[in-house]
């Protein structure tokens, strides 16, 4: 079957860029999200990018879509440590099913 | 945003007793409600999915008969938990998608329930 891989975990100092992958293997796939899931809390949706676009701006978060190498990506400038939680990568296919990565927990040090 | 609330947010109970969680969509109707189970470290696991006056449908692996979901309204779905065992101890997590559907026609989230088997 289909999945969305992401790797696990990530770290980073507080100030720098964080750069959260994601790859996803459904090409008929015509949105795909970024969630943010703090601890002991339901997602949060952060953005969502069309799959006919490659990149999408807002704020401090940047999406990067590759459709090609079905390669997902969130940027988040100048991270604090706020923003420490797990990330979910997620596509919706043509069905309207949606499909999960396993999450990226971002860890941010002072 | 669209409001998601789950009930309770955490709750203990004794093995071999039934547990219900309300999900509620609070400003907006939703068609479809969904349930999920997340596992430490791991995605979330779809469960089923609900429509409104209609039986839920079932993941493959998902016992329908331990798992008891109803979706009496547009703002309303409980997922019971019957007869319950340590092993389904867990993150239940439901999400609502909206009537109108947003610009994605996403999945709103609720903060989810804890349950505690002993």
């Amino acid at each position: 079957g289909e999945d969305v891989e992401q790797s696990l975990f990530l770290s980073v100092r507080e100030g720098d860029s964080s750069v959260i992958n994601c790859t996803y293997t459904d090409s008929s796939s015509t949105y795909l999200y970024w969630y943010k899931q703090e601890p002991g809390a339901g997602l949060q949706l952060l953005t969502y990018i069309f799959s006919n676009m490659d990149m999408k701006q807002d704020q401090r978060l940047t999406v990067l879509l590759n459709k090609k190498d079905k390669h997902l990506s969130l940027r988040i400038a100048d991270t604090q440590t706020g923003d420490s939680a797990i990330y979910f990568c997620a596509e919706r296919a043509d069905n309207n099913d949606m499909r999960f990565g396993a999450g990226t927990r971002l860890t941010v040090k002072p | 945003g669209a409001v998601v609330s789950q009930h309770p947010s955490r709750v203990i109970c004794k093995s071999g007793t039934s547990v219900k969680i309300e999900c509620r969509s609070l400003d907006f109707q939703a068609t479809t409600m969904f349930w999920y189970r997340q596992f430490p470290k791991k995605s979330l696991m779809l469960m089923a999915t609900s429509n409104e006056g209609s039986k839920a449908t079932y993941e493959q692996g998902v016992e329908k008969d331990k798992f008891l979901i109803n979706h009496a309204s547009l703002t309303l779905s409980t997922l019971t938990v019957t007869s319950a065992h340590p092993e389904d101890s867990s993150f239940y997590i439901c999400s609502a998608r909206s009537l109108a559907g947003g610009p994605g026609n996403e999945q709103f989230f609720g903060p989810g329930t804890r349950l505690t088997v002993l």
